[in-house]
């Protein structure tokens, strides 16, 4: 357990809805990443933020996602109106600076 | 972009035999990191390396990082099957902070 936890770990889900995902960083990092990771693949990014300033955005982040840090501490990743495609695990890392990043469980992701 | 490429993509060696993962990226890399993720599992930070033709060791494995920044190896002796899982490299660019992870060496062991 690194100390980074995430909510929910599943999350299934019809086309068209859309999803809110939650991250709770270890308390004294100020950087936090979204990656997504499909199966057999290595985490892709999608996002970061130090403290509550989003600092870069993927290409891969469509404007169906987005992502908040509303008060420097936990972060929130929203879907709207999910594909099929977007069915993937959704890591959440933080880091007390641009190095070591520490990754939570994880919220894995289906959209039937 | 930057893309980072791994070989070989999946390894199954005997137990007691030596295991290397080899990681090229496309341009210069600031610093690779390696992570190790067990099947069903998160990503675990192993190790960083920073300077040019930098060796760093923790205990039966062996990480390399290029002269020229942009290649890096793992190397484990003698396998153990806790090593089972796949190694990730990810490098990051100079002047930013979001990791590129390379494609990933997954590895099983034959008892």
């Amino acid at each position: 357990d690194t100390g980074v936890s995430q909510d929910p770990r599943h999350k299934i889900t019809k086309r068209g809805q859309n999803v809110t995902f939650r991250c709770d960083p270890i308390s004294e990092h100020n950087r936090l990443y979204w990656y997504r990771q499909t199966l057999g693949q290595g985490p892709e990014f999608l996002t970061y933020f130090q403290n509550e300033a989003q600092l870069e955005k993927s290409r891969l982040l469509s404007d169906r996602f987005s992502a908040e840090r509303p008060k420097g501490s936990f972060s929130t990743l929203e879907i709207q109106r999910t594909e099929q495609g977007d069915s993937a695990m959704y890591l959440c890392a933080s880091s007390p600076q641009a190095d070591t990043q520490y990754f939570g469980p994880g919220t894995r992701l289906t959209v039937l | 972009g930057q893309q980072v490429m791994q070989i070989p993509q999946y390894q199954h060696v005997q137990e007691g035999e030596d295991f290397t993962t080899y990681c090229n990226s496309s341009t210069t890399l600031s610093n690779i990191q390696w992570y190790k993720q067990r099947p069903g599992g998160h990503p675990v930070f192993l190790i960083q390396l920073v300077k040019s033709g930098e060796v760093k060791k923790q205990k039966r494995l062996t990480f390399q990082f290029g002269e020229a920044k942009k290649n890096s190896s793992l190397h484990i002796t003698a396998t153990q099957t806790t090593d089972v899982g796949t190694y990730f490299c990810a490098g990051i660019d100079f002047g930013n902070e979001k990791l590129t992870f390379g494609t990933g060496t997954r590895l099983t062991i034959i008892p």
